[in-house]
């Protein structure tokens, strides 16, 4: 069975830092791309950062691009995410997601980490 | 960065009813769409993907269709536990984009 536990999120003050950790179970890990999804409260998804099975490739929205860094052990099957210079706008839940594709319809998600940032 | 757009933002419609909803890409991504449900308090389901290919469990009511910048999700006979906010995402580069969601309510 397949498991996604997300870990690691809080209460930060803006300007903070902050890491998120995903471990994976149930599946070959070092195989999938991993990618985060985030939802503000009261709002839509946004698709934050995607990473390749190899952690060769990463990718990230323009909204955490310099601030956000994706990373993958692929030794402990942990997908993480380094958050530092944290803004207000970046409260939401963030879900930890294998990576859906037309080509890999696979759809698993974590059941996501609250981060709220605030003074 | 691809834009999407859904339409409409919401909409009320009852039992038995038929809904279709909107995803414009703002450049083709040939059928590179998926369509997710996320019903409050929980994670996003897959329900379409490549544009019209129903993931495997989803109920048969449910049909995507479009290519290129065009895109509808159709629930052909709405159910009870339809009511949910619905997402399309586009998987044609990065970054990845998801539409702003339509909140399907009831009437």
């Amino acid at each position: 069975e397949v498991q996604l536990l997300e870990a690691g999120g809080g209460l930060v003050q803006p300007g903070g830092s902050l890491r998120l950790s995903c471990a994976a179970s149930g599946f070959t890990f070092s195989s999938y791309a991993m990618s985060w999804v985030r939802q503000a409260p009261g709002k839509g998804l946004e698709w934050v950062s995607s990473i390749s099975g190899s952690g060769g490739n990463a990718y990230s929205a323009d909204s955490v691009k310099g601030r956000f860094t994706i990373s993958r052990d692929n030794s402990k099957n942990t997908l993480y995410l380094q958050m530092k210079s944290l803004r207000a706008e970046d409260t939401a839940i963030y879900y930890c997601t294998l990576e859906t594709t037309t080509i890999f319809p696979i759809d698993y998600w974590g059941q996501g980490t609250l981060v709220a940032v605030s003074s | 960065a691809i834009q999407m757009t859904q339409s409409p933002s919401s909409l009320s419609a009852s039992v038995g009813d038929r809904v279709t909803i909107t995803c414009r890409a703002s450049q083709g991504i040939s059928n590179y769409l998926a369509w997710f449900q996320q019903i409050p308090g929980k994670a996003p389901k897959l329900l379409i993907y490549a544009a019209s290919s129903l993931q495997g469990g989803v109920p048969s009511r449910f049909s995507g269709s479009g290519s290129g910048t065009d895109f509808t999700l159709t629930i052909s006979s709405l159910q009870p536990e339809d009511f949910a906010t619905y997402y399309c995402l586009q998987d044609y580069n990065y970054p990845r984009t998801f539409g702003q969601g339509t909140k399907v309510e009831i009437k």
